[in-house]
């Protein structure tokens, strides 16, 4: 499978506890977004790598939240110190250029 | 602030009727507009895409068409079958200043009763 890739599918942790989820872009794609979605509504965009610069953030991300994507091909959202607010799907997308974005399958956060 | 409003929020029909899915946007300076699919606990798919300088484009049973001026869009889909159940939603790029974001309605939940 050449779609995005995201790991893990489902995470459950405590209030204050720290989590790192991963995706995996199609490979070709130079481009990188995380949205959250929250039940009931859209997807919200968080932020966006170009190659390895990431290029804008939201004012949804807050400092708690930070992304990498170290070379350029998968990339890493951490979000520090969670609170219950967190708990979302997370999802990532990819493109070429400013081409359709493929979205992977998302990971489910949920804080207890 | 690009807002994006999809109407209505849920839709049921029978197998076999031909619906209309509604989105507009407040913005009209947008890039290109998205139709997704989801389904329940997954990820989007992407049904098609349109330019800001195309008025329509079409896959299989699907038809979305733009009117960029006026702030709408529409997913037509034929002949609906049950597996078409599912999320659709609508989403608008605005490229500008260096800010390059999707904004995404919150969707319409349809049902294709058999």
């Amino acid at each position: 499978d050449t779609g995005v890739s995201q790991d893990p599918r489902h995470k459950i942790t405590k209030r204050g506890q720290n989590v790192t989820f991963r995706c995996d872009p199609i490979s070709e794609h130079n481009r990188l977004y995380w949205y959250r979605q929250t039940l009931g509504q859209g997807p919200e965009f968080l932020t966006y790598f170009q190659n390895e610069a990431q290029l804008e953030k939201s004012r949804l991300l807050s400092d708690r939240f930070s992304a990498e994507r170290p070379k350029g091909s998968f990339s890493t959202l951490e979000i520090q110190r969670t609170e219950q607010g967190d708990s979302a799907m997370y999802l990532c997308a990819s493109s070429l250029g400013q081409d359709t974005q493929y979205f992977g399958p998302g990971t489910r956060l949920t804080v207890l | 602030k690009q807002e994006v409003t999809q109407i209505p929020a849920a839709l049921s029909v029978p197998e076999g009727e031909n619906l209309v899915l509604n989105c507009s946007f407040t913005d009209s300076a947008i890039y290109n507009l998205q139709w997704f699919r989801q389904d329940p606990g997954k990820g989007l798919t992407s049904l098609l895409l349109i330019q800001s300088s195309q008025r329509e484009q079409t896959s299989g049973r699907l038809n979305a068409s733009l009117d960029k001026s006026s702030g709408r869009s529409t997913l037509y889909i034929a002949a609906s079958q049950p597996g078409d159940s599912a999320t659709y939603l609508c989403a608008v790029l605005i490229v500008r200043a260096g800010s390059y974001q999707l904004t995404f309605g919150k969707g319409t939940k349809l049902s294709v009763i058999p």
